[in-house]
């Protein structure tokens, strides 16, 4: 059971490339989220989905894009990067309902972005 | 839209003594609130949660948090702190109505001396 894997770890961009963040999980969970990690800001969310084929937008979507075709993955893109973007992504996965694990966001590892 | 404050960014205390770690939020309707710790160059890991119920919750590692409604709080605390307790410590909220938008606090930084 590998839980939340993102790849890659580690990137470097030049500014406008594009880019894909990877993100499976194997635990059936239905809600799936990327975060981003900035010194001082804490966590903030990016975009999210509650089921295949559905997405929204977090706090910060600009300059992102997601889609979810299958209840494992999660891709997150880059659509021209820029040097704000520059950050250490989270993806997280959970399920809905009443058992002491429902409603608890499982972590990856996490992806270190540096736009050049 | 919900929010969350955690108003110390370092807290320091000595092995042994107890701990807190502050939490304020801002929620319309009833809280889900949870702590999350993060290890240098790890993903974070839940260590409690509150839904309902008692105020009083128990998690992971001898942590445990208390819910204050009248005082919008949900503090973490732990009665004798470990050096290897050192982490950056997440407070986040979301509504009762949805199952989406967690938010986060800004961290605060826990550093135990031996």
């Amino acid at each position: 059971n590998a839980g939340v894997t993102q790849t890659p770890k580690f990137q470097v961009l030049k500014t406008g490339q594009s880019m894909t963040l990877q993100c499976a999980q194997d635990m059936n969970h239905e809600y799936m989220s990327w975060y981003r990690q900035d010194p001082g800001m804490g966590l903030r969310l990016i975009h999210y989905s509650v089921g295949a084929g559905i997405t929204d937008q977090g706090e910060v979507p600009n300059g992102y894009n997601v889609s979810r075709s299958t209840t494992e993955d999660f891709p997150l893109r880059l659509l021209s990067a820029a040097p704000s973007q520059t950050s250490v992504y989270f993806c997280a996965s959970s399920y809905r309902g009443q058992s002491s694990g429902a409603n608890v966001l499982t972590f990856g590892a996490g992806s270190r972005l540096t736009v050049l | 839209a919900q929010s969350v404050a955690q108003p110390e960014d370092q807290v320091n205390v000595a092995e042994g003594n107890p701990l807190t770690v502050k939490c304020t939020y801002s929620v319309s309707g009833n809280p889900y609130l949870f702590w999350y710790v993060q290890y240098p160059n790890r993903g974070l890991q839940f260590l409690l949660k509150y839904i309902t119920g008692d105020n009083l919750v128990k998690g992971s590692y001898g942590f445990e948090a208390e819910f204050n409604k009248s005082q919008t709080s949900f503090h973490l605390k732990k009665p004798s702190a470990l050096v290897s307790d050192s982490a950056l410590y997440f407070c986040a909220v979301r509504d009762d109505t949805g199952f989406q938008k967690l938010v986060f606090g800004t961290g605060t930084r826990l550093l135990v001396s031996p």
